[in-house]
């Protein structure tokens, strides 16, 4: 079974400044995906950013970018210029590829706290 | 509609009732997910929906859990015999049926049982 683990409850960034969340996942799939998604107080999950696991190439979004080592079976995420928005927990999840159920598995979150 | 619309947004029932929670996805997205996160947290799991029938039942935790989507849109999540363990928040996404579909999610269904 796929597993996703997130090994920082809690971090906390000062604005403007850059955090990086951390996030280890275990498979034995060689096509599968990877995502970071926020979730504020409205408990609505937002997608972030996404990675294809055949991609080399690490993805970006704007201020939002990864550290995709599949080797390593790592995929961190880094937050530049630290916004007030920002703060939420961010959940990494990984998703299996292929046809099917596209169900994604959720690791268990890390608090942002962004200070101003 | 615009969103993934889930009401109630919060339910409080007592132990032993039965409860049921709505989903309204996105217009045009077949493929509907119902997930639950339990305090502390991240979202597991439940069924997916491709069209009108469960294509994956395998999250539900036992036969008191129950889901329907009759005419391939709204889906209801059904509970019966509520346990104090299944207070949580119980989310809905939905996507379009394509390996790369988004799927976007619905602000939640926060159930309390007492």
């Amino acid at each position: 079974a796929q597993t996703v683990t997130q090994s920082q409850p809690e971090m906390s960034v000062q604005e403007a400044e850059t955090v990086t969340l951390s996030c280890t996942y275990d498979t034995s799939e060689s096509d599968y995906y990877l995502f970071w998604y926020k979730q504020p107080p409205s408990r609505q999950m937002i997608l972030v950013i996404r990675q294809e696991a055949y991609k080399q190439q690490n993805a970006t979004e704007n201020r939002f970018s990864v550290n995709f080592q599949k080797a390593a079976k790592s995929f961190s995420l880094k937050i530049s210029d630290s916004q007030l928005g920002d703060a939420a927990m961010y959940f990494c999840a990984y998703r299996i590829g292929g046809a099917g159920s596209y169900q994604l598995t959720f690791g268990k979150g890390t608090k942002l706290s962004v200070i101003p | 509609g615009a969103g993934v619309s889930q009401t109630p947004s919060n339910k409080v029932t007592e132990k032993g009732k039965y409860v049921e929670l709505r989903c309204d996805p996105i217009s045009g997205h077949t493929a509907l997910y119902w997930y639950r996160q339990s305090l502390g947290q991240g979202p597991e799991f439940l069924i997916y929906f491709q069209g009108t029938g469960a294509a994956d039942d395998s999250g539900l935790p036992n036969d008191r859990f129950f889901a329907v989507r009759p005419e391939g849109s709204v889906s209801t999540l059904k509970i019966q015999r509520t346990e104090r363990g299944d207070s949580a928040v119980y989310l809905c996404a939905s996507s379009q049926p394509r390996e790369t579909g988004e799927l976007f999610f619905g602000e939640g269904s926060r159930l309390t049982v007492l």
